[in-house]
């Protein structure tokens, strides 16, 4: 089946810095991928979608600036928080999709970001 | 933006229980998707459907598109304590849109 590879898994970070996460679709080329933001015990919370050559699509809410995706490649997108702060301490899941029709979407493992 | 409605939040039971939840939407969907998550994973996909109507099983799971389109269910059968962990729902409101809207999700744990 499909597999999305995030990466990393965790990471700790100083207040101020900036964070990378990758996301790879391990088994087919995603011309879609998203990004999600998840708090303790609640549901997913979709940032933006990547799109393979194009700017990203924030949702309402979401700072492009704080943070930065890039999808270079169908088969890779990265998410970059920028300047970190401890408010910003999650949990990033992206996902992708194999095509533009109804295919389902597929996980990767998450991220779990704190920012001390 | 849209939200559905996942129902009941949590659920505890005993093993070998069956257990059933459900999602519904303001509008219609036409795919709906149910996902399994563990703690400090990402959601893994149980059962895909894309029909009105449609029922669908994965072993002990059972999952159905509602005939309004406007609502799902999962059923599990005979529950085991490694069905245990947040159920989520979701769903595509139109063909062609790719992101999914996400219920609230249904914690499951279960007394062996």
């Amino acid at each position: 089946g499909a597999v999305v590879s995030q990466h990393p898994s965790r990471v700790i970070c100083k207040s101020g810095t900036s964070v990378k996460i990758e996301c790879r679709s391990l088994d087919f080329q995603a011309t879609t991928m998203f990004w999600y933001r998840q708090f303790p015990k609640q549901s997913l919370m979709l940032m933006a979608t990547s799109n393979e050559g194009s700017k990203a699509t924030y949702e309402q809410g979401v700072e492009k600036d704080k943070f930065l995706i890039n999808h270079a490649s169908l088969t890779l997108s990265t998410l970059t928080v920028t300047s970190a702060h401890p408010e910003d301490s999650s949990f990033y899941i992206c996902s992708a999709t194999r095509d533009r029709g109804n295919s389902p979407l597929h996980f990767g493992n998450g991220t779990r970001l704190t920012v001390t | 933006g849209q939200q559905l409605n996942q129902s009941p939040q949590s659920m505890f039971i005993q093993e070998g229980e069956d257990v059933s939840m459900n999602c519904t939407s303001s509008s219609i969907f036409n795919t709906w998707l149910w996902y399994k998550q563990e703690p400090g994973e990402g959601p893994v996909l149980l059962i895909a459907l894309y029909k009105a109507g449609e029922l669908t099983s994965n072993g002990r799971l059972t999952a159905q598109f509602g005939i309004t389109r406007k609502d799902s269910f999962l059923n599990i059968s005979a529950s085991i304590p490694s069905d245990v962990g947040i159920y989520f729902c979701a769903g595509r409101e139109w063909q062609g849109a790719q992101k999914l809207v996400f219920g609230q999700g249904t914690r499951l744990t279960i007394n062996p």
